[in-house]
């Protein structure tokens, strides 16, 4: 089992909706992020906390809203999504330092359908 | 050009074939090499993960890296219908927070 935790695992929303997405990982990582996937498309990535401060943002729409409570939650907060954003998100965690050992793990994702 | 190439297949072979799965990739600061299995609608998940060049076998399933060549493979012996998936291959520089994926590669195991 993996040890990502993401829920929901499946989320409909309209275009008007706020609604959050929420992972927890108890691996001690200190590097979290947040993938989009599409169908027969590797995962794209949107954003990656380190220690707690949000690092890498990849130029992702203001609908889209990350936050890090704490080392082990990350959260996507969903605001005046449009159809096009529906997708698979992931949420994964890796070791936030240099050296051996550094490999990335996925949760199980949220499918996400905005209506 | 892509930082990493993978034949997006699809491929299909019959039960109890070994599968070979392979990707190449353009810059040599590679140093860590992982594989994924992903089954359709759920998350990527680990199967093989190694360092530099050289083989490392997990039960029916042996990654092997060649950094002179820029090319990576995934083998799975006696493939067995529960194998069908999309097949992931990345690849880190040993930074913090850089991978890089292949596009995968769908398998289909024939029973």
């Amino acid at each position: 089992d993996t040890e990502v935790t993401q829920t929901p695992k499946h989320l409909v929303m309209g275009m008007t909706n706020k609604k959050s997405l929420k992972c927890e990982q108890h691996m001690g990582h200190r590097a979290m992020y947040w993938y989009k996937q599409k169908a027969k498309k590797p995962p794209e990535l949107m954003f990656v906390y380190s220690y707690e401060k949000l690092s890498i943002n990849e130029s992702v729409p203001s609908r889209f809203s990350p936050e890090c409570p704490n080392s082990s939650l990350l959260n996507l907060h969903l605001h005046a999504l449009q159809p096009e954003d529906s997708a698979l998100y992931l949420c994964a965690s890796s070791q936030a330092r240099t050296g051996a050992g550094n490999t990335i793990y996925f949760g199980e994702g949220s499918w996400l359908t905005v209506v | 050009q892509k930082e990493v190439e993978q034949d997006p297949g699809p491929l299909s072979v019959p039960e109890g074939a070994i599968v070979s799965l392979n990707c190449t990739y353009s810059n040599s600061a590679f140093q860590y090499f992982m594989w994924y299995r992903q089954y359709s609608r759920k998350g990527p998940e680990l199967l093989m993960y190694t360092y530099s060049s050289g083989n490392k076998e997990d039960g029916r399933f042996t990654a092997q890296v060649d950094k002179s060549s820029k090319y990576i493979s995934l083998f799975i012996r006696d493939s067995q219908p529960s194998d069908s998936a999309t097949y992931l291959c990345a690849m880190s520089l040993g930074l913090s927070n850089q991978f890089y994926f292949g596009t995968g590669t769908s398998l289909t195991v024939i029973p």
